[in-house]
């Protein structure tokens, strides 16, 4: 049981540059979600997702989009980074939306 | 003013203190209420959760909640130096059919030997 996991650990990228953080839990959880964590800001809501298929934007969610295919994956992708987007990235599964939350290791993105 | 308020820090205590961190809240509707410890570069990680006002105790680790003072607390009795970590708290809001989730900004505490 692996939890929740996350690839790349680290990315660097060039403004204007696209990618794709990756995100998968094998605990069957519906909810799943992508914050971003700043100094002095917390963690912030970027999207989620109460089920395959249904997706919703969170409190930050401009430059980024997702998709949930599947139960077990729920990708993130910026459009064309920026350096505003330099931050790190966590994915967190739930059995149900805002109750016990379980976090990935994190995505540290730095765009130059 | 941000919905959930708590001191950033650094707290710096000795091996053994008893030590306090805290939140504020502003929203009434608030349901939940929760503490996460987040080592360094790692993920945030459940630590006590707690629904009524009243303290919950888990070990060395005591959850305090004051609805009507919107207050909460996490106290960490025997402090370790394994404790030193930064410490977020955390609320739910109910939303249409799903509860949104709010942090606050995270307390750093070292905890020396």
């Amino acid at each position: 049981n692996a939890g929740v996991t996350q690839t790349p650990k680290f990315q660097v990228l060039k403004t204007g540059q696209s990618m794709t953080l990756q995100c998968a839990q094998d605990m069957n959880h519906e909810y799943m979600s992508w914050y971003r964590q700043d100094p002095g800001m917390g963690l912030r809501l970027i999207h989620y997702s109460v089920g395959a298929g249904i997706t919703d934007q969170g409190e930050v969610p401009n430059g980024y989009n997702v998709s949930r295919s599947t139960t077990e994956d729920f990708p993130l992708r910026l459009l064309s980074a920026a350096p505003s987007q330099t931050s790190v990235y966590f994915c967190a599964s739930s059995s149900r939306q805002g109750m016990t939350q379980y976090f990935g290791p994190g995505t540290r993105l730095l765009v130059l | 003013q941000k919905e959930v308020e708590q001191d950033p820090g650094p707290l710096s205590v000795p091996e053994g203190a008893i030590v306090s961190l805290n939140c504020t809240y502003s929203n009434s509707a608030f349901q939940y209420f929760m503490w996460y410890r987040q080592y360094s570069r790692k993920g945030p990680e459940l630590l006590m959760y707690t629904y009524s006002s009243g303290n919950k105790e888990d070990g060395r680790f005591t959850a305090q909640v004051d609805k009507s003072s919107k207050y909460i607390s996490l106290f960490i009795r025997d402090s370790q130096p394994s404790d030193s970590a930064t410490y977020l708290c955390a609320m739910t809001e109910p939303v249409y059919n799903t509860d949104k989730l709010i942090f606050g900004t995270g307390t750093r505490l070292q905890v020396f030997p």
